[in-house]
């Protein structure tokens, strides 16, 4: 089946740790996305790419690194750096150009324990 | 920053009652996009309209686009209770660099009550 698979689905991280969260999409898609999600709030964009071997800084990018290696995969790691990494994240993938619609995965919830 | 701030934060209507939901944005737009997340989910994208059209059907969803106010209202008619979601405006910007990011607002929780 075509789509875009994130996993975990939820994950407990000890503060300190870096813990990377895996997207991958077989939809050919060469533009992918992450947001953060907090309770009663938006989306807000911490990474994207439109390209392989490029990525550009969201609106809140501190504290997170994402890679884009191949065309299927954009892993985020949350860094320790990141003070309140508590949040469900989703990862999203479309075509190039501005009116494509965006694939969204089902989430990661990450807990901070 | 977020683009679009939807309006009211939260709706509750009866089963078969129109629910109506704005959006409204800062900058010039390429298109607005309109997305469904189911409680606990991911995103699902409901229509487009690009920034040159005043209005788009689908369905039981009709779609508004204001340029010259930057607002969008999205009106679902005789809902249903598989209808209750959150609704989130989304923008994809006009900027130098044809940048194609994304970008959300904070969205509008509809209930709709049997």
């Amino acid at each position: 089946d075509g789509g875009i698979t994130q996993s975990p689905k939820y994950l407990f991280r000890k503060e300190g740790q870096n813990v990377t969260l895996s997207c991958e999409q077989n939809l050919n898609h060469d533009a992918m996305y992450w947001y953060r999600q907090d309770p009663g709030q938006g989306l807000r964009l911490i990474y994207y790419s439109q390209i392989v071997n490029d990525f550009q800084k969201g609106d809140i990018a501190e504290g997170y690194s994402v890679s884009r290696e191949k065309k299927e995969s954009f892993p985020l790691t949350v860094t320790s750096a990141q003070k309140n990494p508590t949040a469900f994240y989703l990862c999203a993938s479309g075509h190039r150009g501005a009116e494509t619609e965006a694939f969204f995965g089902q989430g990661t919830r990450l807990t901070v324990v | 920053s977020q683009q679009g701030e939807e309006d009211p934060q939260a709706l509750s209507i009866q089963e078969g009652e129109n629910a109506t939901m704005n959006c409204s944005y800062k900058t010039s737009i390429n298109n607005l996009q309109w997305y469904r997340q189911n409680s606990g989910r991911g995103l699902v994208h409901l229509i487009l309209i690009r920034s040159n059209e005043r209005e788009k059907h689908s369905g039981r969803l009709r779609v508004t686009l204001d340029t010259s106010k930057k607002s969008s209202s999205l009106l679902i008619t005789a809902s249903r209770a598989a209808d209750t979601a959150s609704y989130f405006c989304a923008t994809v910007p006009l900027t130098q660099g044809g940048s194609e990011k994304l970008v959300f607002g904070k969205g509008t929780k509809l209930t709709v009550n049997p």
